[in-house]
């Protein structure tokens, strides 16, 4: 089973700023990782596929880049509506398909 | 517009059994695979099941083999779970969710159905 680790488990920022958000997997998975935005008392919603990819309807300050083990999400500019919990996923290895435990961006 | 209805939860006790359904709209269901995966009160993601668009393939987190039971009726466009033997680990919000065949998996979601084991 390939594990997923997030970091930081929180992040606190203000509106405006930049935000990193890193995931790494015990294995390689090449490019197959997805990440995913969960609103408090909503379903998750993709917002990157690839690695890389935006899906459908993902502003264009949400940026994905990495491979192999290591991965990382951008908001280039946090908005309001950012302050949410993200989850890293892999998909080149299954079953099981695996989540990160999450990242909380909250205000600072 | 794509659309996945979650329903059959509620509130049953350990030992019980449920069968969530999934309804999905908006897409060429045939064409998809579907999993369900839940979200314990607080907690993270966890993949629970998936089966592969033709219904000729299921496969079951470790946590839930053998008490759950994945199925699909594509003449109807839902998705099932069967939950057998429900035990207060297994309360949470439970999504069902779509693929793109070999493009990514989870590209959309529902909004989920509450299941509380409880006695």
């Amino acid at each position: 089973e390939i594990v997923m680790t997030q970091s930081p488990a929180t992040l606190s920022v203000s509106p405006g700023e930049r935000v990193t958000l890193s995931c790494r997997t015990s294995q390689s998975v090449s490019n197959s990782v997805g990440w995913f935005q969960q609103r408090p008392g909503q379903a998750p919603r993709l917002l990157i596929y690839g690695a890389s990819t935006r899906a459908t309807g993902t502003p264009a300050r949400f940026s994905g880049s990495g491979s192999g083990t290591e991965f990382t999400l951008t908001i280039s500019s946090l908005q309001s509506e950012d302050f949410a919990v993200y989850y890293c996923q892999q998909y080149n290895d299954w079953p099981p398909w695996t989540f990160g435990q999450g990242t909380k961006v909250e205000m600072k | 517009q794509i659309y996945l209805v979650e329903s059959g939860g509620g509130v049953v006790q350990p030992g019980g059994s449920l069968r969530l359904s999934c309804a999905a709209s908006g897409f060429t269901f045939t064409s998809c695979g579907m999993y369900w995966v839940r979200q314990a009160p607080g907690k993270g993601l966890e993949w629970v099941a998936y089966i592969r668009k033709d219904g000729h393939a299921q496969y079951y987190a470790d946590s839930v083999k053998g008490r759950f039971t994945i199925s699909r009726d594509n003449s109807k466009n839902t998705v099932y779970l069967q939950m057998n033997d429900l035990g207060i680990e297994d309360t949470a919000l439970y999504f069902c969710a779509k693929d793109v065949p070999d493009v990514v998996a989870f590209d959309y979601w529902g909004q989920g159905t509450l299941v509380t084991v409880s006695s």
